[in-house]
């Protein structure tokens, strides 16, 4: 079984600062990550994914994420932030193999001008 | 344009009341899923399919029924027995197999509130 836990519940920053959201996850088997974005009243879409390969992925929007095994983390980053950018962003996890997809609990990203 | 459709947006129900949300699908995917959103506790399965036909408990599946008749669509009933039911319901979807690449696809959601 896998569990995602992202660290912070609320990142408030000012716009054209980077940023960076924290996930850390647990798991007995091979994983493949993710990262989603929500903009309010909406449905999830896929940020970047991390799947094999080289550790750092890149994805939309000038966001990036570093897969780190031995530390069980997957944080996303992004250099300079736009208020566009204010949303709810998701970590999740499903091992190799699996079907399941476990969400974590949600990192609310506030940027402020 | 390939997607997931949800309807309604908004739904109002009185307590005691079942009420179906639909969720559509033209991406020819074979597995689609429910999810139930709380502020501050992510997303939760409520149920899945992975074929026509076949469906399977989520986490919390207590109160909720689906129907899985068609590969394009995978309504879901809220039924009166569901004690909290006002929530932000997100239909998805995906590939069925164990590989890399059954990402899931995400609907616009559906709020449905309780009077």
């Amino acid at each position: 079984a896998q569990s995602v836990t992202q660290l912070d519940s609320q990142v408030p920053v000012f716009e054209e600062a980077p940023v960076e959201l924290r996930c850390n996850y647990s798991s007995s088997v091979s994983v493949y990550l993710f990262w989603y974005v929500q903009y309010p009243n909406q449905g999830l879409q896929l940020l970047l994914k991390y799947l094999s390969g080289s550790t750092l992925v890149k994805g939309i929007n000038g966001f990036e994420a570093e897969f780190n095994k031995s530390q069980t983390s997957f944080h996303l980053r992004k250099p300079s932030v736009h208020i566009s950018d204010t949303a709810e962003y998701f970590c999740a996890v499903r091992g190799t193999g699996g079907f399941k997809t476990i969400f974590g609990a949600g990192t609310r990203l506030f940027v402020k001008a | 344009d390939g997607g997931i459709t949800q309807s309604p947006k908004y739904l109002f129900r009185k307590e005691g009341q079942n009420v179906t949300l639909s969720c559509e699908q033209n991406l020819n995917h074979d597995a689609m899923y429910w999810y139930r959103q709380d502020p501050g506790q992510g997303l939760r399965l409520i149920y899945y399919s992975q074929i026509v036909n076949d469906f399977q408990k989520g986490d919390i599946a207590e109160g909720y029924s689906v129907s899985r008749e068609k590969k394009e669509s995978f309504p879901l009933t809220v039924t009166s027995a569901q004690k909290n039911p006002t929530a932000f319901y997100l239909c998805a979807s995906s590939v069925y197999d164990g590989g890399p690449y059954n990402e899931q696809f995400f609907g616009p959601g559906t709020r449905l509130t309780v009077l």
